[in-house]
């Protein structure tokens, strides 16, 4: 497609079940970053790959949270244990440049809500 | 850190009023500066940026200038228009890997 894709839209856990969102930037996007955006705030920023190389974690709130980038495209972020403060809409967004200054492409995000 | 504050909403208009959102920061160096919008059951997309000191960053009526005597970064268009009607955010990139966004500010243009 020509935009960013996440899968899924929506996804409803249980408290302690673990999760998977997956995230398909634009082909040949070179950077992409996770956000987690809580209701009515604005999105905070998780973590950046520059290809497969993840160079900043800075962002992902406890050791329950991992991103991968294997191959440079397709990026997955498992949250392990989920809690209800995790309920969130995760954004997933890419770039061309390798830096953060250039536009972000986003996707629609993916609503997570743990009951 | 590095931080934007932009005012609280919801705004609401009528058609054709004048806009402004405001937006002030707080950075090391010199950030480059951007509004995103959301408009509804739509991902967030770039509207405008501005990279240095009194630049003026525009698109689809909207401008902003980049004013660092005062760290803001101020949003405004002349005549809103119903399709206006969206969330936007103040964003600023200042290190190697990640732009900082504001709250958001929700606004709903009457007819």
């Amino acid at each position: 497609g020509a935009g960013v894709s996440q899968s899924p839209r929506y996804k409803v856990a249980k408290r302690g079940q673990d999760v998977a969102l997956r995230c398909d930037p634009i082909s040949g996007h070179v950077s992409l970053f996770w956000y987690q955006q809580a209701l009515g705030q604005g999105p905070e920023f998780l973590t950046y790959f520059q290809n497969e190389a993840q160079l900043d974690k800075s962002g992902l709130p406890s050791d329950r949270f991992f991103a991968e980038r294997p191959e440079g495209s397709v990026s997955t972020l498992k949250i392990q244990r989920t809690q209800q403060e995790d309920s969130a809409v995760y954004l997933c967004a890419s770039s061309f440049t390798t830096s953060g200054a250039g536009e972000l492409f986003f996707g629609e995000g993916s609503r997570l809500t743990v009951l | 850190g590095n931080s934007v504050t932009q005012m609280e909403g919801p705004v609401t208009l009528s058609e054709e009023a004048f806009l402004t959102i405001n937006c002030t920061y707080t950075a090391t160096g010199y950030p480059s500066l951007f509004w995103y919008v959301q408009y509804p059951g739509e991902g967030l997309q770039l509207l405008l940026k501005a990279t240095k000191a009194d630049d003026k960053g525009s698109n689809k009526g909207f401008e902003a200038t980049y004013r660092k005597e005062t760290t803001s970064f101020h949003l405004e268009k002349g005549s809103v228009q119903v399709s206006d009607s969206a969330v936007y955010f103040c964003a600023l990139y200042s290190s190697a890997s990640k732009i900082i966004f504001g709250s958001g500010t929700r606004l709903s243009i009457r007819p």
